[in-house]
């Protein structure tokens, strides 16, 4: 079993709809939370960080934390095009190096 | 200014050669990090350094795997012997942070990657 799991997708979705992402993960010692967005032929870039259990919100991206369940989500609010990449949700694991989901494909149509 | 730049973009080779792949880090940035990305799987960090330290990840996949850095915004990785398995796209990262400091695993910068095809 993966430490981290993320489905693949592809996820589409129309033009302006709420957008979900999620992972799930095994080891409770993990602690910081990362989104990165990927778009094709580019490296990843951060969207997000959070620490602690709750939500977080930059413009229309809010991410959440649920240790208990082990449970972390991305949600895109009025999804453009432009957010059409694939999404990768990552966490500090020991060693100071990051574990990495793989990454959810987000098809958002015009 | 400028970012993280990785070359070649694309790169072919057979089976049991070398091959040497460059990362451009951000001047200034002390740390660095080489991942391989594959379809499905996720990104797994190959090597990183940080200055003049070199520390590899030895492991997964095995000691094929190591990491050069002649000067501090230079990387080369370097696959002994490759595999087909070893086709990937290969994703070099820096941070202005020391790799001890929480921080810098997530102020990481990312370059374009390397899609690496081993036939």
């Amino acid at each position: 079993q993966k430490e981290v799991e993320q489905d693949p997708g592809p996820l589409s979705v129309p033009e302006g709809a709420i957008v979900s992402l999620n992972c799930t993960y095994s080891n409770s010692a993990f602690q910081y939370f990362m989104w990165y967005r990927q778009y094709s032929r580019k490296g990843p870039e951060l969207l997000m960080y959070t620490y602690s259990s709750g939500n977080k919100e930059d413009g229309r991206f809010t991410a959440q934390v649920d240790k208990s369940s082990k449970y972390i989500s991305l949600f895109i609010r009025d999804s453009q095009p432009s957010d059409s990449a694939t999404y990768l949700c990552a966490m500090k694991g020991s060693n100071y190096q990051l574990i990495w989901g793989a990454g959810t494909k987000l098809i958002i149509k015009p | 200014g400028a970012g993280v730049s990785q070359s070649p973009r694309y790169k072919v080779a057979k089976r049991g050669r070398d091959v040497a792949l460059r990362c451009d880090s951000i001047s200034g940035h002390v740390t660095l990090y080489w991942y391989r990305q594959t379809l499905g799987q996720g990104s797994e960090v190959l090597t990183y350094s940080q200055s003049d330290a070199q520390r590899d990840k030895s492991g997964r996949p095995s000691g094929r795997f190591s990491a050069e850095r002649p000067e501090r915004s230079v990387s080369t990785l370097k696959i002994q012997r490759t595999e087909q398995g070893d086709s990937a796209v290969y994703l070099c990262a820096s941070s202005p942070r020391g790799f001890w400091a929480g921080r810098g695993l997530y102020e990481q910068y990312f370059g374009p990657g390397t899609r690496l095809t081993v036939t």
